[in-house]
């Protein structure tokens, strides 16, 4: 986890409420990911940035948004959490692309 | 059909084993291979990359990629408790983007 982390590391939450999680990298790395994680799926892609102001979606968006205004910041919002936003959420940085990716310590996030 | 598949588990080994864990992929032209591993309640944490065919060594770990048969394994020698873990196989096909698989609980037991 070293130099990657995540805040905040658990929430609870209501449905329809708005929910930011931030993932911050000390790497300098070009390429942040988020995933979430349930039992079943393993890891989806929700989105991913390849630089700043540069983002792209992955296989589960919806219902996600994300922002990158600086290189070591990477924001995942959910606009209105439902419960089957409830999940363990992964942020990863990797220098390349495509290449090997670093996890920050997750998020575990319930929405009642 | 899910891009990359692994069996789920468990696989069960007996301390100082070998453990052996499968992956298969979908897409042809993947050229990125990675193994994860993930303890309960943890994050995932890389531990072997491959990139071409053949066997790539590291201490106990052993990554194995086969293109033509579209498959990557890992070998554990020696297994110890302490590997007890899940498994993820990630692959890359060109694009900024990992594919993973639901990932092998493996146990390995005294």
């Amino acid at each position: 986890d070293a130099g990657i982390t995540q805040s905040p590391r658990h929430k609870v939450t209501e449905t329809g409420t708005p929910v930011t999680l931030r993932c911050h990298q000390t790497e300098n790395h070009r390429y942040m990911y988020w995933y979430r994680q349930d039992p079943g799926h393993g890891l989806r892609l929700i989105h991913y940035s390849y630089g700043v102001k540069d983002t792209d979606k992955g296989e589960v968006s919806d219902g996600y948004s994300v922002s990158r205004s600086k290189t070591e910041d990477f924001l995942l919002t959910l606009e209105s959490a439902t419960s089957s936003q409830t999940s363990v959420y992964f942020c990863a940085i990797s220098g390349t692309s495509g290449g090997e990716g670093f996890f920050g310590p997750g998020t575990r996030l319930t929405v009642l | 059909q899910k891009e990359v598949e692994q069996n789920s588990g468990p696989l069960s080994v007996p301390e100082g084993a070998i453990a052996s864990l499968n992956c298969t992929y979908s897409d042809r032209v993947s050229q990125s291979f990675f193994w994860y591993r993930q303890y309960s309640g943890k994050s995932p944490e890389l531990i072997m990359s491959i990139y071409s065919n053949g066997d790539k060594e590291d201490g106990r770990f052993t990554a194995q990629l086969n293109k033509a048969s579209q498959y990557v394994s890992l070998l554990i020698r020696d297994s110890q408790p302490s590997d007890s873990a899940t498994y993820l196989c990630a692959v890359n096909s060109n694009t900024d983007k990992l594919i993973f698989g639901t990932g092998t609980r493996l146990q390995v037991f005294p």
